[in-house]
């Protein structure tokens, strides 16, 4: 399995809360990913990042910040979380090796995020 | 917006059967990827298919691409319990992007 962890795996926090989520890999792989995953809504791409310091927003990235100052960690953050962010957030890594086409994505195990 | 829209929504067979999934998309692509994700967990990667090939194999799985109509099909042969899962087409949104389509459940039944 890919080196991919994700803290925490569970959280419940109550509306208008901060809250940031860990994306942590091993791999050295350049890109990173946070997804969602909804019920009837599939996956899908919220911010990523194509190096350290480098991201960009993805399709649904209202509400959402995100960091990465070290190749490993990528951070996820709900500023002012709300109930429509109860979700189950995924994170992913590819190594972009093969320039603009898009390769494989390793999954971390996601977490499990319910606003109150 | 999704791109890849798998069908049927959910499918249910007989331990031994095998499972058919499509996949259908909109624009051109460079590849098709399918994944699989069990209850629980994260998605992993089944196979990639290029948009120059027309068939590919691992193991008990067969993807097919067909770039006239837009669409994709996963065979997995002689199904086991194991199997039972959710599977995801994703389609190159380019930029190393991907664009994944809802899912087709899959539960084998012993």
């Amino acid at each position: 399995d890919a080196g991919i962890t994700q803290s925490p795996r569970h959280k419940v926090t109550e509306t208008g809360t901060p809250v940031t989520l860990r994306c942590h890999q091993t791999e050295n792989h350049r890109y990173m990913y946070w997804y969602r995953q909804d019920p009837g809504h599939g996956l899908r791409l919220i911010h990523y990042s194509y190096g350290v310091k480098d991201t960009d927003k993805g399709e649904v990235s209202d509400g959402y910040s995100v960091s990465r100052s070290k190749t490993e960690d990528f951070l996820l953050t709900l500023e002012s979380a709300t109930s429509s962010q109860t979700s189950v957030y995924f994170c992913a890594i590819s190594s972009g090796l093969a320039g603009a086409t898009s390769e494989t994505q390793y999954f971390g195990p996601g977490t499990r995020l319910l606003v109150l | 917006s999704q791109q890849g829209e798998e069908d049927p929504q959910a499918l249910s067979i007989q331990e031994g059967e095998n499972a058919t999934m499509n996949c259908s998309y909109k624009t051109s692509i460079n590849n098709l990827q399918w994944y699989r994700q069990n209850s629980g967990r994260g998605l992993v990667h089944l196979i990639l298919i290029r948009s120059n090939e027309r068939e590919k194999h691992s193991g008990r799985l067969r993807v097919t691409l067909d770039t006239s109509k837009k669409s994709s099909s996963l065979l997995i042969t002689a199904s086991r319990a194991a199997d039972t899962a959710s599977y995801f087409c994703a389609t190159d949104a380019g930029a190393q992007k991907l664009v994944f389509g809802q899912g087709t459940r899959l539960t084998i039944n012993p």
